[in-house]
C-alpha cells in the first residue's frame, strides 16, 4: 500500500517569504499526486494536481510543485507569502484497489503566516 | 452553480442518538465518498458509493452506515454504535473511481459534537 508522508504538522513563515511546504510519498508505479488546501470549517479544494505531463505544476494562488522521482517527493512551493495563505495543507496520492482508485492522504500540514 | 452541499453545518447529538448528515451533489458525478476529520490525523475513509444502490466500507466504518437511493445524495448516519462520533465530516464527489487522476470535489462539512 502507497504512503504519505508530510514533514511538520506546522510551518511558519513571514508574510513575504518563501513558502515551502514537503510531501513525500511511497510508490512503485507512476504515481498520480495532489495537493488540497483547507480554511478553517470548511471543505478542501485543489491547488493542483500531478499526471506525468510536466515535473513543474502550477496551481491557483501561485503555488506550485515540483515532481521529483528520485526523491519520491512533491513539493508544495509559493515564492512570496500571503495572509490569506494561512490554512493546512493536504498532499494525497492516488492509489489503485482492485479496478478503483483511491486517494491516500497525508496528516496535513497547517501553515502559519506571521505579519 | 454546481457544487456540493452538506448540512447541517453544525450538529450535537447526545450519546445513544442516531444522527443523519445530509450530502448533495449536482457535479452529476457518479463517485460519492464520506471522510472522517481529526485534528492531526488527515483525512480517513468512512464509505464511498460509485454508482446507485451500490457502497463499500472504508477504513473506519464501523458506527457508520449511509445509503445511495439517488445519484445526487448519500447520506451518512453516525449510529450509537460509533465510539467517538465528534469528528469534522467531509463528503466528496468525483466522476468515476477509475480514474488514477480523478480529483475529489469537497462539501463545506459538517461539524458532529456529542454532548
Amino acid at each position: 500500500a502507497q504512503s504519505v508522508t508530510q514533514l511538520g504538522s506546522h510551518v511558519s513563515v513571514s508574510e513575504g517569504a518563501l513558502v515551502l511546504l514537503r510531501c513525500n510519498y511511497s510508490s512503485s508505479v507512476p504515481p498520480y499526486l495532489f495537493w488540497y488546501v483547507q480554511y478553517p470549517n470548511q471543505g478542501l479544494q485543489l491547488l493542483l494536481k500531478y499526471t506525468s505531463a510536466a515535473t513543474l505544476v502550477k496551481g491557483i494562488n501561485g503555488f506550485e510543485a515540483e515532481f521529483k522521482k528520485s526523491e519520491t517527493s512533491f513539493h508544495l512551493t509559493k515564492p512570496s507569502a500571503h495572509m490569506s495563505d494561512a490554512a493546512e495543507y493536504f498532499c494525497a496520492v492516488s492509489e489503485a484497489f482492485d479496478s478503483n482508485y483511491q486517494l491516500i492522504w497525508g496528516a496535513g500540514t497547517k501553515l502559519i503566516i506571521k505579519p | 452553480d454546481g457544487g456540493i452541499t452538506q448540512s447541517p453545518k453544525y450538529l450535537f447529538r447526545k450519546e445513544g442518538q442516531n444522527v443523519t448528515l445530509s450530502c448533495e451533489q449536482n457535479l452529476n458525478h457518479d463517485a460519492m465518498y464520506w471522510y472522517r476529520q481529526d485534528p492531526g490525523q488527515g483525512l480517513r475513509l468512512i464509505y464511498y458509493s460509485q454508482i446507485v444502490n451500490d457502497f463499500q466500507k472504508g477504513d473506519i466504518a464501523e458506527g457508520y452506515s449511509v445509503s445511495r437511493e439517488k445519484k445526487e445524495s448519500f447520506p451518512l448516519t453516525v449510529t450509537s454504535a460509533q465510539k467517538n462520533p465528534t469528528a469534522f465530516y467531509l463528503c466528496a464527489s468525483s466522476k468515476r473511481t477509475s480514474g488514477k487522476y480523478n480529483e475529489q470535489f469537497f462539501g463545506p462539512g459538517t461539524r458532529l459534537t456529542v454532548l
